[in-house]
């Protein structure tokens, strides 16, 4: 089965310090994984994406990861933290037994990122 | 472009009783998604439509809840009856063959 883990249930930085926020996977095949944003009261927003190419990926807001294959992880980072990026954080794979590149998303339980001035 | 739209946003019912969530995924997408988010977990998908056929309602409890996409477009989600252990937070996502999967805002449901 396919699945994604977020080691880290909170993940403090003070402002303008890089953050990390970890997820490791673990998928049969190719895995397609991805990164949302939760902030309070409102859906989830999507950060960016690994189907395949570079293993380092550039998103929205400032946000990167890095896709380890050894490693089985695809950890988000940003150089430098702002207040505003508070908020919860879901890594997730995409399951292709049903629905093939439409799959559904699998997520982990998410890590919330506090940001202090 | 316009998002993916739910309603209500918020919803407190007793238990044992049958509520309906409403989702108008963006114009053009044939994948469509509701998900469960109890407080402190990342979502569940509860049912995943392709144009107005299942793709995979595995998790789907279909002794209380069931859902339909009319047309391809719009879906409903139906719970009936309701048990306190439904309180979450209902999202409905849609995609396209070329994008991620887009969601919307969600609706909270209490069951009292």
């Amino acid at each position: 089965a396919q699945s994604v883990a977020q080691p880290e249930d909170q993940v403090n930085v003070a402002e303008g310090n890089p953050l990390t926020v970890k997820c490791t996977y673990s998928v049969s095949g190719n895995p397609y994984l991805f990164w949302y944003v939760q902030y309070p009261n409102r859906g989830l927003q999507f950060l960016l994406k690994y189907i395949t190419g570079d293993n380092l990926v550039k998103g929205s807001y400032g946000f990167e990861a890095e896709f380890n294959k050894s490693q089985t992880s695809f950890h988000l980072k940003k150089p430098s933290a702002l207040v505003s990026d508070s908020a919860l954080y879901f890594c997730a794979v995409r399951d292709l037994n049903y629905g093939g590149s439409q799959g559904n998303l699998i997520f982990g339980k998410g890590t919330k990122l506090s940001v202090k001035p | 472009e316009a998002g993916v739209a739910q309603s209500p946003r918020y919803k407190i019912i007793e238990k044992r009783q049958s509520v309906a969530f409403w989702c108008n995924p963006i114009s053009g997408h044939a994948t469509l998604y509701w998900y469960q988010q109890i407080l402190g977990q990342g979502p569940k998908l509860l049912i995943q439509f392709q144009n107005n056929g299942v793709v995979d309602d595995s998790q789907l409890p279909k002794d209380r809840f069931s859902a339909e996409r009319l047309k391809g477009v719009d879906s409903t989600l139906k719970i009936q009856p309701a048990k306190l252990e439904d309180s979450a937070v209902y999202l409905c996502a849609s995609s396209s063959r070329f994008t991620e999967a887009f969601f919307g805002q969600g609706t909270r449901l209490t069951v009292v």
